[in-house]
């Protein structure tokens, strides 16, 4: 069945420093990749999107690469803030029009 | 998230009674999508629906059900609540664009009870 794997324990980081975020897929190849921010207690909020054929997409300090041949998508935020501490979706597009979220990635960026 | 809102936003229940949680968007987008979130498990798709007419099960429709009511309108019922239907529930919704490129915009969140 088509899995998704998130880094299941919190990344703790000093602020200033960057944040790298792993996502692994199995049993699919998608099209379109998309990552979401999650604060507590509210909806996901959608950060980028990435396509199969993008090696890299960047946002102001969001840097999101997609690997098709490891089935693995790092997120990337440089020079991270108190602020970009949330937790972190990542969502592979599944052919029947759906995305498959994972389970999120912890973040917690200390001043 | 005001484009998109649910209601109630914190509910409390007992087993056996039947609810209903609403969802409604001001976006004019074609696509909802009805999601619990459990602790350490993520977002799981319990419904969703391209259209007013039309309606999928998602991985985890058991015990519940949906009404598209207009395209604005998304509704999921619990006919008989039990205790681990307790969860966040979201609504999201999406335009089409074809294959992936749509973003899920998602409502504040419902969280339920069931006691």
């Amino acid at each position: 069945s088509q899995k998704i794997e998130q880094n299941s324990e919190a990344l703790n980081i000093q602020e200033g420093k960057t944040a790298t975020l792993t996502c692994n897929y199995t049993n699919y190849s998608p099209a379109y990749l998309q990552w979401y921010r999650q604060d507590p207690g509210r909806g996901p909020v959608f950060l980028l999107l990435i396509r199969e054929n993008e090696k890299e997409k960047r946002k102001e300090r969001l840097k999101v690469t997609f690997d098709t041949t490891l089935k693995q998508s790092l997120f990337h935020i440089t020079a991270s803030q108190p602020a970009d501490s949330a937790t972190y979706l990542c969502a592979p597009y599944n052919q029947g029009g759906k995305l498959i979220f994972g389970q999120g990635t912890e973040l917690s960026v200390k001043p | 998230d005001a484009d998109v809102t649910q209601t109630p936003r914190n509910r409390i229940t007992k087993t056996g009674k039947r609810i209903m949680l609403e969802c409604s968007q001001t976006k004019g987008h074609d696509r909802m999508y009805w999601y619990r979130q459990d602790p350490g498990l993520g977002l799981r798709l319990i419904y969703y629906s391209f259209d007013v007419k039309d309606i999928n099960k998602g991985e985890i429709s058991d015990g519940y059900s949906v009404s598209r009511q207009a395209q604005a309108k998304f509704s999921l019922s619990l006919e008989s609540a039990i205790p681990n239907q307790t969860a966040l529930y979201f609504c999201a919704t999406s335009a089409t664009s074809g294959g992936g490129q749509e973003t899920q915009y998602f409502g504040p969140g419902t969280r339920l009870l069931v006691l």
